[in-house]
């Protein structure tokens, strides 16, 4: 069975960083690419970035570029998110998602996702 | 960036109705369109992959289609269950993009 399970987020000041987790289990993690979305409370999905399987190819959202890094470590299934320089607009459930595929270049979609963690931006 | 407009916004239907949901893009996104159910409290689940396709263990009630940029998900006969919002999302162009929603509410 998929699993996913997010965790490291909180609440932090304005500027500040978080680095979230994705534990994966139940496929073969190296195989697959890996996204992160994210849900502001009360308001629709907003994907923030992706990572091929290699963890060679990464793509993000404007909104984060420059601030947030994906990266993944293949050897523990695990996906990981650094957000620095963290802003009130970051508020939101980051989910940690699967992507049916390996590789990134054709978009990606979602067929798993994990429960969420909650990232609170304030002061 | 491709933008997506689901309509309408909210569909308030009866137990055995057909809901049918309009994703509309802004461009063409050929058929890389999928289709999401998040009920309240839940993580979005996959319905719906590139236009038409079910993903695995979705029954066969949901069904989608369309290409380019108009597309149509439809609930056949609908159950209490179904009551969620409904996402579209394309993966035609970076960046990935999302639809506003459409909630759909049984009377």
């Amino acid at each position: 069975e998929v699993q996913l399970l997010e965790s490291g987020g909180g609440l932090v000041q304005p500027g500040g960083s978080l680095r979230l987790s994705c534990a994966a289990s139940g496929f073969a993690f190296n195989n697959y690419a890996m996204s992160w979305v994210r849900q502001a409370p009360g308001k629709g999905l907003e994907w923030v970035s992706s990572i091929s399987g290699s963890g060679l190819t990464t793509y993000y959202a404007d909104s984060v570029k420059g601030r947030f890094t994906v990266s993944r470590d293949n050897s523990r299934d695990t996906l990981f998110l650094q957000m620095n320089s963290l802003r009130a607009e970051d508020t939101a459930v980051y989910y940690c998602a699967k992507d049916p595929r390996y590789e990134v270049k054709y978009g990606c979609r979602f067929d798993y996702w994990g429960l969420g963690t909650l990232v609170t931006v304030s002061s | 960036e491709i933008v997506l407009r689901q309509s309408p916004a909210t569909l308030s239907l009866s137990p055995g109705e057909r809901a049918t949901l309009s994703c509309r893009a802004s461009q063409s996104v050929a058929s890389y369109l999928a289709w999401y159910q998040q009920k309240p409290g839940q993580a979005p689940r996959l319905l719906i992959y590139d236009a038409s396709n079910r993903a695995t263990g979705i029954p066969a009630k949901f069904s989608g289609s369309g290409s380019g940029t108009d597309f149509t998900l439809t609930i056949s006969s609908l159950e209490p269950e179904d009551s969620a919002v409904y996402y579209c999302q394309q993966r035609r162009n970076w960046p990935l993009t999302f639809g506003g929603g459409t909630r759909v509410e049984i009377k």
